[in-house]
């Protein structure tokens, strides 16, 4: 099995810029999760589907984020316009139903 | 709303020797789940152990291994016989059990180096 594949693994972006991030989950896993992970705030969850659809967004920090899984092996994670301080590691990570999350290996954002 | 706890930013231990990292938790739920996962510098977020609250016997992996404390809400990692792959940052976790609680909240994490 690949595991979770995430990409790209590094994105350098200039502020206002749209980024996508990309995550492919371990597949058969019903459940997907995106993390941001920061110096200050540590490791948060964003927003996590359950087969293909969004169940809990509350941790998405403002409008200028948004999350699509249009099936069951693609998800993205959007920025517009990014900002300086979305500068973190995204993660995304699956699990089969009610299970441990496997983690992607995370993408590296930062935002000039 | 559920906490988690580890005092320890960072610990350091020699090769082949024994060392434990502590977490505690807060939450007023009977049934959930706890882990540990690692994070070497390749940033990479990898599962080391997993606990499920209502199994009285403590999980263990390996060279790893916790102690579970479920009344004092503590959960601790041991490592045994350290090797210079375990440096990396260690993170507590914890999950609710029930329907729709299904989000993960972490601890700051403890940063252990494994000394030659």
């Amino acid at each position: 099995d690949a595991g979770v594949i995430q990409s790209p693994r590094h994105e350098v972006t200039e502020m206002g810029q749209e980024v996508t991030l990309r995550c492919k989950p371990i597949s058969g896993h019903d459940y997907l999760f995106w993390y941001r992970q920061t110096m200050m705030r540590g490791l948060e969850l964003l927003i996590y589907f359950n087969n293909n659809v969004p169940i809990d967004d509350s941790g998405m920090p403002e409008d200028r984020f948004s999350a699509k899984m249009p099936n069951a092996s693609f998800s993205t994670l959007k920025i517009q316009p990014s900002e300086p301080r979305d500068s973190a590691v995204y993660f995304c990570a699956s699990s089969p139903i009610a299970d441990t999350q496997y983690f992607g290996p995370g993408t590296r954002l930062t935002v000039l | 709303a559920q906490t988690v706890t580890q005092s320890q930013p960072e610990m350091s231990v020699q090769e082949a020797e024994t060392v434990t990292l502590s977490c505690t938790y807060d939450t007023s739920e009977n049934n959930y789940y706890l882990f540990w996962y690692k994070q070497p510098p390749s940033r990479q977020m990898i599962l080391v152990i997993r606990q499920e609250a209502y199994k009285q016997q403590n999980a263990t992996e390996n060279r790893f291994s916790v102690n579970f404390q479920k009344a004092a809400k503590s959960f601790s990692l041991k490592i045994s016989d350290s090797q210079l792959g375990d440096t990396a940052m260690y993170f507590c976790a914890f999950r609710n059990s029930g329907a729709g609680s299904y989000q993960l909240t972490f601890g700051k994490g403890t940063k252990l180096s494994v000394i030659p």
